[in-house]
């Protein structure tokens, strides 16, 4: 049971190249979601998949796109990357229950891809 | 805008003594509560939730919510320097996404 996994760890790119950071997951949750953390910001909300063939903005949804390509996993690509976006990038899981009182929801995440745009 | 304030830290404590994390969260909606622990260069380890007023307790850890003051905060007992850590106050931003807000963090330094 590998919980969420990222590829790649670490990535360096010029301006205006193009990647795709992919996640998986194999706790058979429905909701996954990509945040970046950048010094003095805190984990910011870029993306989110509720579920399978469902995608959404969070808060920072600018210069990104994601694919949600079977339940399992969900990738986050930069098609022309920015200084700007140089951060550590993570991904994660949960299953959100709960209506009475809710939502509940207990993240869990990968171990991130460092990325650095030069 | 909805907001998750956590005091930034650094938070020192020696060895031993009880550490208090502090948040504070604007949007009376919210309903869930994490407190996850990241350490320098790894990813966040979710610890602790509560969804109850009144306070949570697992092992050394225990997490306080007040909703009425829209307030939680986590206890660590017996502080070790292996909870040298920053800590992150989530609260999720209320409808049925279950889409989490997460505060800075607070920086914790246990000495020996």
């Amino acid at each position: 049971n590998a919980g969420v996994t990222q590829t790649p760890k670490f990535q360096v790119l010029k301006t205006g190249q193009s990647m795709t950071l992919q996640c998986a997951q194999d706790m058979n949750h429905n909701s996954m979601y990509w945040y970046r953390q950048d010094p003095g910001m805190g984990l910011r909300l870029i993306y989110y998949s509720a579920s399978e063939g469902t995608t959404d903005k969070g808060e920072v949804p600018n210069g990104y796109n994601v694919s949600r390509l079977n339940k399992r996993e969900f990738s986050l690509r930069l098609e022309s990357a920015a200084p700007s976006q140089t951060s550590v990038y993570f991904c994660a899981s949960s299953e959100v229950w709960g209506t009475s009182g809710g939502p509940y929801n207990e993240q869990f995440f990968g171990p991130g891809t460092r990325l650095t745009v030069l | 805008q909805k907001e998750v304030e956590q005091n930034s830290g650094p938070l020192s404590v020696p060895e031993g003594a009880i550490a208090s994390l502090n948040c504070t969260y604007s949007d009376r909606g919210s309903q869930s509560f994490f407190w996850y622990r990241q350490y320098s260069g790894k990813s966040p380890e979710l610890i602790m939730f509560i969804y109850s007023n009144g306070d949570k307790e697992d092992g050394r850890f225990t997490a306080q919510l007040n909703k009425a003051s829209q307030y939680v905060s986590l206890l660590i007992r017996d502080s070790q320097p292996s909870d040298s850590a920053t800590y992150l106050c989530a609260v999720n931003n209320g409808g049925s996404q279950g889409n989490l807000i997460f505060g800075k963090g607070t920086k914790l330094s246990v000495k020996p």
